[in-house]
C-alpha cells in the first residue's frame, strides 16, 4: 500500500499569503492518479486538482499542482478567506486508493 | 446536475447489522465508478473500496477488506456499503463519492454519520 505523507501538518498564514503544500508517497504515484481535496468542517471534500496538475470544474485559479514521481505539491497563490480549511492529496493506483494525514491551513 | 444522495444517520448497538445507501442521478449510474470514504470523529479521510456498477467489479482496501461489504443496484442507481457485525470502531462518517479516473472522485454525497453505541 502506497502511504501518502503531507507535510507541514498545520499552515498558519493570513490572507494574502502564499500557501505551498506538500504530499509524498512512499514510492511512485502515477501522475494521471495524483488529487488534491479542500475539506471544510461540516462539509464533504471538494476536489481541486486531478492528474497531479489540472484543476478540477469551477475551481479558481490560484490553486495549482506540480510535481511526479514522489513529490507532489499544492500551492495556493494567494489566499483568500474562503481558503482557510484542510487539504488531503489522495493517490489511486494498481486498484488502491489512499489519503494523505491532511494539512489543516489556518489563520495566522 | 451530478447528484450523490446518501440516506440518514444511523445509531446502531455493537453487533447489529446496517446497510447504508448512495443513490445517483444526473449522469450514467453505469459508466462511473462509486467509492467509499470513512472520516472518525476529528480524523483525516481514509479509503475504504470502490465498485463499478457497470459490472459490479469491486475492490476494497487491505485495511477494509473482510469488514464491509460494497454493492450496487444499477436498476435503481444506488450503491451500498453494509456491515454484518458493527463495532464502536464503526463510528463514523462515511462519504460515498463517484470516480473521475477510477478512485479519484469528483462528487460527493453529503455524509452519512454511522453512530454504534451500547
Amino acid at each position: 500500500e502506497i502511504v501518502l505523507t503531507q507535510s507541514p501538518g498545520t499552515l498558519s498564514l493570513s490572507p494574502g499569503e502564499r500557501a505551498t503544500l506538500s504530499c509524498r508517497a512512499s514510492q511512485s504515484v502515477s501522475s494521471s492518479y495524483l488529487a488534491w481535496y479542500q475539506q471544510k468542517p461540516g462539509q464533504a471534500p471538494r476536489l481541486l486538482i486531478y492528474g497531479a496538475s489540472s484543476r478540477a470544474t469551477g475551481i479558481p485559479d490560484r490553486f495549482s499542482g506540480s510535481g511526479s514521481g514522489t513529490d507532489f505539491t499544492l500551492t495556493i497563490s494567494r489566499l483568500e478567506p474562503e481558503d482557510f480549511a484542510v487539504y488531503y492529496c489522495q493517490q489511486y493506483g494498481s486498484s488502491q486508493g489512499t489519503f494523505g494525514g491532511g494539512t489543516k491551513v489556518e489563520i495566522k | 446536475e451530478v447528484q450523490l444522495v446518501q440516506s440518514g444517520a444511523e445509531v446502531k448497538k455493537p453487533g447489529e447489522s446496517l446497510k447504508i445507501s448512495c443513490k445517483g442521478s444526473g449522469y450514467s449510474f453505469t459508466s462511473y465508478w462509486i467509492g467509499w470514504v470513512r472520516q472518525m470523529p476529528g480524523k483525516g479521510l481514509e479509503w475504504m473500496g470502490i465498485i463499478y456498477p457497470g459490472d459490479s467489479d469491486t475492490r476494497y482496501s487491505p485495511s477494509f477488506q473482510g469488514q464491509v461489504t460494497i454493492s450496487a443496484d444499477k436498476s435503481i442507481s444506488t450503491a451500498y456499503l453494509q456491515w454484518s457485525s458493527l463495532k464502536a470502531s464503526d463510528t463514523a462518517m462515511y462519504y460515498c463519492a463517484r470516480g473521475k479516473d477510477g478512485g479519484i472522485s469528483d462528487y460527493w454525497g453529503q455524509g452519512t454519520l454511522v453512530t454504534v453505541s451500547s
